[in-house]
Parts: structure tokens; sequence; C-alpha cells
């Protein structure tokens, strides 16, 4: 079964940093594209970042290049996000997801950015 | 970006009766390798989205067989035969041809 948790969120204020980590089992994470798509409240999925299975690329909502940062370590069946310079309209659910198209989801941890 | 419109926003619906939802791209989905990479989701409240349809027409696992999905080029449509009390949620279209997009989810409510 595949199985995917998220962790990491939180409150912090404008400008602040927090670092999502999704724990994964239940496929091969090592042969699998993985992404972040988030969801504000009351709004539609939105996707933020998306890194190749052998890390060798990634690519980033628009919004979101230079401050959000998508890494994985497939020794430990593990992905990232790594947020700086948050801004309030950064507010949501994040959620890990298998590869381009969302073949499984998590539960999603959520991050609110306000002062 | 592309831009996926659905519709209707909302859809009220009597139990046992069939449902429509239309989704249009503001671009071919089409991609170079000849699929067009066009996928469904329902989200019922309090969960994260699911994966029904993937590729215009291709149920996922699990997915029961009252879900379809047909369409091509920029225009789609998610079809369900006969609703049931489960089927109440967001449903949305979404593409992933390009940088992945979503529309702005239909509203699936029992009358």
């Amino acid at each position: 079964e595949v199985q995917l948790v998220e962790s990491g969120g939180g409150l912090v204020r404008p400008g602040g940093s927090l670092r999502l980590s999704c724990a994964v089992s239940g496929f091969t994470f090592s042969g699998t594209w993985m992404s972040w798509v988030r969801q504000a409240p009351g709004r539609g999925p939105e996707w933020v970042a998306i890194i190749r299975e052998d890390i060798t690329e990634t690519l980033y909502l628009e919004s979101v290049k230079g401050r959000f940062t998508v890494s994985r370590d497939n020794a430990k069946n593990s992905l990232y996000l790594q947020m700086r310079s948050l801004r309030p309209e950064d507010t949501a659910v994040y959620f890990c997801v298998v590869g381009w198209a969302g073949d499984h989801w998590g539960r999603g941890t959520l991050v609110t950015v306000s002062s | 970006d592309v831009v996926v419109t659905q519709y209707p926003l909302a859809l009220p619906v009597t139990l046992g009766q069939a449902a429509s939802i239309s989704c249009r791209c503001s671009q071919s989905v089409v991609s170079g390798d000849g699929n067009t990479y066009l996928n469904w989701y329902q989200q019922r409240p309090g969960q994260s989205p699911r994966r029904l349809i993937h590729e215009v027409s291709k149920r996922d696992s699990g997915v029961p067989d009252r879900f379809s999905g047909s369409g091509s080029g920029t225009d789609f449509t998610l079809k369900i035969s006969r609703v049931e009390a489960e089927d109440v949620g967001l449903y949305y279209c979404m593409q992933s041809t390009h940088w992945p997009t979503f529309g702005l989810g239909t509203r699936v409510q029992i009358k």
C-alpha cells in the first residue's frame, strides 16, 4: 500500500522559514518523480514543485522560484521542501504527491504564515 | 500557464441520476508523445484529493465504473452514470501535459 506522510508544518511569521518532510513507502521511490502540491483554504490545489527521480531536474511554480527548494533522499525514501521568505499567500495545506499526475497524495501538513 | 475552466461550479443532483462536468483548457493538452494528460480528481470533505481518471478516460484502481471520462484536445467531460451519496464532494479537472494546473472545481451535492 502506498503511504505518504508529511510533517514539518506549523505557524511561521512572514519572512520566516520552514522545512517540510515526506516519508514514503509502498512503491519504488527512487524510480519516481515526486511533487509538492498546496491547497489554500477554500481554494483548488496548486502545483508547487517537482523533482526528477535522479535529482537531475527540479521545476517550480513561478511565485515560489528562488524561495522554495525541493530535494529528496532516495536512500531514506524521503522528500523535502525547504521554504524561505514565506509570505501570507503561502498559507496552505502542503501535500506530498507521487509523480506529475498525482497518482497518490498524502494527508498534507498545514503551513500558516501570519504575524 | 494553461488555464483550466470547469463548469458548472455547483451541480445539485438527484440520487441515482446521471451527472456531467465539463472542462476546457486554454490550449491543447495533447503531448508531444501523443498522449493527453488530462486527469480528474475527487475531494471529499476533509480528505486529500483522489485521482479518479487519468489520460482522459483511464479509470484508476478501485474507482467505480459509474465514473467515466471523455474528450480530446481542449474539451473534456467527466460523467457519473448514477450518483450515489458517497459521490458528494469537489471534483477537479487537471492537466499535466504542461506545468500542472487545476480548474476551480465543481461541487457535487445531493438535491
